[in-house]
């Protein structure tokens, strides 16, 4: 049973440029997360994809934007890249139908993006 | 919104000791859950250890175990008969409970060494 995968696993990337991660969520997961992890820092949620919809957004600009296809996979896409935006993302999923405690959330191993 | 606090960036422990690590957070909900996450140079999340506010007593994991003050709004981990393979980043993360999903609040994090 796969877990969450994300790719690719590093990148760089130049100021200004925009940049596409993908993640495909654990088998029989339907809700992906995604959450941005400066050097040294906690992941800071981004948003949240369940059917197909943006449910929950963090405190991020518009030109963080994402979407997820009917096979519940996932893309982050930013663009105008700043280089404040050199993170690991990371990918959770989780179930949505009775979500809160009993779901165990499954983090991927992210994706380093360096932007020079 | 909620906020968590780890307030030890870092902590060494020698193998086979047992080490406590902090955390505090500050909410207006009244139903919640709370997590430690471990984070190895593999950079992959892996769930720790969970709580659920409305629970009284401690959960407890193998060697790892919390100290849950809901009042004071504290949430310590205890990592008894440390080992090698603690050394880690180790985050604390809130989760309201109900609502939208699945969305993790975590702290700053906690660099765990055990030493041999």
């Amino acid at each position: 049973d796969a877990g969450v995968t994300q790719s690719p696993t590093h990148l760089i990337k130049t100021r200004g440029q925009q940049v596409t991660l993908r993640c495909s969520p654990k088998s029989g997961h339907d809700t992906v997360s995604w959450y941005q992890q400066a050097l040294g820092q906690g992941p800071q949620f981004i948003f949240q994809y369940y059917e197909e919809e943006e449910r929950q957004r963090g405190n991020f600009p518009d030109r963080f934007s994402g979407h997820q296809f009917p096979n519940y996979s996932s893309e982050l896409n930013v663009n105008a890249l700043l280089l404040g935006d050199s993170a690991l993302y990371l990918c959770a999923s989780s179930l949505r139908v009775g979500t809160g405690f009993g779901n165990t959330i499954y983090f991927g191993e992210g994706s380093w993006l360096t932007v020079v | 919104a909620q906020t968590v606090t780890q307030s030890q960036p870092e902590m060494s422990v020698q193998e086979a000791e047992t080490v406590t690590l902090s955390c505090t957070y500050d909410t207006s909900e009244s139903n919640y859950y709370l997590f430690w996450y471990k984070q190895p140079p593999s950079r992959q999340m892996i769930l720790v250890i969970r709580q659920e506010a409305y629970k009284q007593q401690n959960a407890t994991e193998n060697r790892f175990s919390v100290n849950f003050q809901k009042a004071a709004k504290s949430f310590s981990l205890k990592i008894s008969d440390s080992q090698l393979g603690d050394t880690a980043m180790y985050f604390c993360a809130f989760m309201k409970s109900g609502g939208a999903g699945n969305m993790l609040t975590f702290g700053g994090g906690t660099r765990l060494m055990v030493k041999p």
